[in-house]
């Protein structure tokens, strides 16, 4: 399996400044085939299923604020937001789906400092 | 607009069997793949497995083969997930999710979630 590893664990950032999640994914998630990253970013607030911010590593999914994005290709990724607002608060996963089983990061808690 | 409707909360005694539904509306059933993901309390996500509604093929996580039946019934678009001899360590909110428009297999649309509690 593919094991998914996010640093950190948790994260406080005060507001307007930018926070930084890594995950590092334990074999490559770049299909060479179409040059594409199979992994997805996700935000989860309390009580709340996921929502996907991220896919494909970079791509923004619509209706998702532009202070989120993506970055990274191969086995190392980041999500920044640029600009933290109060309604981001929660936690955040990265999920490869480059093969099953699918795998996902243990998460990172972001709070407000 | 895509929704994934699923049952109630349950609570199950050790041993026994669970069958969650997860109801889909405002598209057609059969053309997007449906994964089961878990989250047992101030836990991480779990893969469980894939079914596709509309040819019927499935794919389990090894850690849940023959514990876990995943089935479709087209003629209601809803998917059913059980889970059987469970344990306390099965207690979870059990998600389902559907694939995207377009190609890939990351979780576009997500039900509400169920709690499972296993619990004598």
């Amino acid at each position: 399996d593919i094991v998914m590893t996010q640093s950190p664990d948790s994260l406080a950032v005060s507001l307007g400044e930018r926070a930084t999640i890594n995950c590092k994914s334990s074999q490559n998630v770049l299909y060479s085939s179409d040059n594409k990253n199979y992994l997805a970013w996700y935000q989860q607030k309390p009580g709340q299923p996921p929502k996907v911010l991220i896919y494909w590593a970079s791509n923004r999914e619509s209706g998702v604020p532009d202070r989120f994005s993506g970055s990274g290709s191969g086995t190392d990724f980041t999500l920044t937001i640029s600009s933290l607002q109060a309604e981001d608060v929660a936690v955040y996963f990265c999920h490869q789906y480059y093969t099953t089983p699918h795998t996902f990061g243990q998460g990172t808690k972001l709070e407000i400092k | 607009q895509v929704q994934l409707v699923q049952s109630g909360a349950e609570v199950k005694k050790p041993g026994a069997s669970v069958k969650v539904s997860c109801k889909a509306s405002g598209y057609t059933f059969t053309s997007y793949y449906i994964h089961w993901v878990r989250q047992a309390p101030g836990q991480g996500l779990e893969w469980m497995g894939i079914i596709n509604p509309s040819g019927h093929s499935r794919t389990y996580a090894q850690k849940f083969q023959g514990r876990v039946t995943l089935v479709t019934d087209t003629s209601t678009s809803t998917v059913y997930m059980e889970l059987s001899s469970l344990t306390s360590e099965d207690t979870a909110v059990y998600f389902c999710a559907r694939e995207p428009p377009w190609s890939g297999s990351y979780y576009a649309y997500w039900g509400q979630g169920t709690l499972i509690t296993v619990s004598s």
